[in-house]
């Protein structure tokens, strides 16, 4: 099957600074990826994904971007604000199921 | 918060004992699934389910069993069997189209054991 990794599996920023978190998978024939968002005591939901057939993805202050060849991709906060704060997944659609990573917890200093 | 409905939110299991956790969805879905969530293990895939009458096992099945006799509820039974039952159980449904998988997720289920 798939494997995905995720890093780093914290992160602290302060208001207003960018985040970064970075995912690794092993099966070139993954060809989507999706990011879910889980705040405290909630369920995921998604907030961004991205097709294999784009490099880069941008909605208001979150981006994703994409390197095939290296197999990796990436999602990108801007201008962080506290309700940025939650547990983040990266997963990649693999034999129609989705691999998720262990997560990032995502901590915004006011 | 419509859509994926989990029952109950809290499950307290006593040893050898069986129990299920309610899942139901009202998206007209083809696909379902169940995630375990442990802390600092993201999400891992226990069964899931393309069509009525016929599911998969994922990466950690053993010790846990499911039906799908409706297009609209898919429940999984932790059995005696799973040792370390003690978890977040998350239910999700999808549509696979357009070389997307979005999965929809329940409000969870916190298992624990007496």
């Amino acid at each position: 099957g798939e494997n995905v990794e995720q890093h780093p599996s914290t992160l602290s920023v302060q208001e207003g600074d960018s985040a970064v978190i970075k995912c690794t998978y092993s099966d070139s024939a993954s060809n989507y990826f999706p990011w879910y968002k889980q705040e405290l005591g909630k369920r995921p939901q998604l907030i961004i994904d991205i097709r294999s057939n784009v490099g880069e993805k941008k909605d208001q202050r979150i981006a994703v971007t994409l390197n095939k060849t290296a197999k990796h991709f990436s999602l990108h906060i801007t201008e962080t604000q506290p309700e940025d704060s939650a547990v983040y997944f990266c997963a990649a659609l693999w034999a129609n199921n989705l691999f998720f990573g262990t997560g990032t917890r995502l901590t915004v200093i006011p | 918060d419509g859509g994926i409905t989990q029952s109950p939110k809290y499950l307290f299991r006593k040893e050898g004992q069986n129990v299920t956790l309610s899942c139901e969805q009202n998206l007209n879905h083809d696909a379902m699934y169940w995630y375990r969530q442990d802390p600092g293990q993201g999400l891992r895939l226990i069964y899931y389910s393309q069509i009525v009458n016929d599911f998969q096992k994922g990466d950690i099945a053993e010790g846990y069993s499911v039906s799908r006799e409706k297009k609209e509820s898919f429940p999984l039974t932790v059995t005696s069997a799973q040792k370390n039952p003690t978890a977040f159980y998350l239910c999700a449904s999808s549509i696979l189209a357009g070389g997307k998988n979005i999965q929809y997720f329940g409000a969870g289920t916190r298992l624990s054991v007496l």
